[in-house]
Order: structure tokens, then sequence, then C-alpha cells
């Protein structure tokens, strides 16, 4: 997985409780995607950040979700007042270029959140 | 939004076996990208294309960018025990950095 790191790797919640997912991209890479997986299917692009810049929360729910990359530490992406449909798998993936054509994003092994 | 149909779901061969898995998609992409994901990590990038026409390899792997730059496929030669998982493609657009992925063809090998 090119040294893109997640914790935590399992995550359980109650309903309302809020959940904190972290990511430390690959050492040099400035460009952070989040992405979610339900059982069964493909990833879903929620959020692209770069150092302290959203560029594309397109795939982002309005309420609830939000995300952030500091200048200095991982990126955080935050869900507050859980539901049971936000139990899934999300993956954080990093970047060199951002906007090269040839640019490619290395995954991290994922956080599984379970909401109780 | 963005959609791609990966096709089939799901295949269950003999070892030894060729594979071959396709997807397509109504919307041109600039760049076609194959994943594979094993239980409980991320995906991990297999090939990546970046020009219509392109053909690569990586080892048993081979993959195409179809010359519409609409569909792209994988074929895996000679399967063995530790091609089983699921491979994902992805599609990046013009000007675009996210991905979208399609829903995964799921891999199983029979000794």
């Amino acid at each position: 997985n090119a040294g893109v790191m997640q914790n935590p790797r399992h995550l359980v919640r109650r309903r309302g409780q809020e959940a904190r997912l972290r990511c430390s991209p690959v050492k040099g890479h400035s460009h952070v995607y989040w992405y979610r997986q339900l059982p069964e299917e493909g990833l879903k692009f929620m959020v692209y950040l770069q150092k302290e810049n959203i560029i594309d929360e397109s795939g982002m729910p309005k309420e609830r979700f939000s995300a952030e990359f500091p200048k200095e530490g991982p990126s955080i992406l935050r869900i507050q007042q859980v539901v049971r449909g936000d139990s899934a798998a999300y993956f954080c993936a990093s970047s060199p270029l951002g906007g090269q054509s040839t640019d490619t994003q290395y995954f991290g092994p994922g956080t599984r959140l379970t909401v109780l | 939004g963005q959609q791609l149909n990966q096709s089939p779901q799901s295949m269950f061969i003999q070892e030894g076996e060729d594979v071959s898995m396709n997807c397509t998609s109504s919307s041109i992409f600039n760049t076609w990208l194959w994943y594979k994901q094993d239980p409980g990590e991320g995906p991990v990038l297999l090939i990546a294309l970046y020009k219509a026409g392109e053909l690569t390899s990586n080892g048993r792997l081979t993959a195409q960018f179809g010359i519409t730059r609409k569909d792209s496929f994988l074929n895996i030669s000679a399967s063995i025990p530790s091609d089983v998982g699921i491979y994902f493609c992805a599609g990046q657009g013009q000007g675009a950095q996210k991905l979208v992925f399609g829903q995964g063809t799921r891999l199983t090998i029979n000794p």
C-alpha cells in the first residue's frame, strides 16, 4: 500500500457519537483523497484535499461530514452524530502530483466503521 | 454522475485458466486504472493506462485502454491461487483528480 497509514483500522461507535478517522499520506505526498466503500460495492469518492485546502468535496454529504488536511499532521475525516448508514470502510489515498494526468493514487488499508 | 459498469461480477475458475474482465462507461475517461483488493485491505494498483489504445502488461496481467476511451479490459493468464480477490477498474476524467470505480469482479480459483 505504498506507505499510506490509516488509524484506527476498526472503529465502533454508537448512534449519535462522533467518529474521527485519521490518514497519514505517503511521505512527500501533499494530495489526499477519501473514499467510502459499502459491502459488495466499489469505492465512492468523497473529498480531495491538498495541504490546508479542500479542492473537491462533491462526494461528501453536506451534513455531519467534514474533512481537513492541516499543514502539520494527518488528514482527518470527521463524522458527527453517526447513524447506522455510516457503517462502511473508509479509505484514504495520497498522490504526489495532484493535477497531472499520470498521477497515481496509493491507498491505505482503510478504517472499518461500525455504528451500533 | 459518471458510472462504470464492470463485468462479470464474479468468476469461478480452475487454477491455470486465463481470466478476462472489462469495464464500460457512457463517459470518456483520460486514465484507466486496475486495482486488486484483498479482504480487509485497501486497493493495490496493478496497471495504469494513460493513452487511448494503450496495451500494457505487468507480469501475467495485461490491460488495454479502449480506443473510444469508454472501456478497458484486464486479462490474467495462467491464474494461480494468490490471484484470488476483488478486481476493480477505475477511471479518471479530464481535469478531475477523483477516481470513479466499477463495482468489482470477485475472482475465486479452484485448485
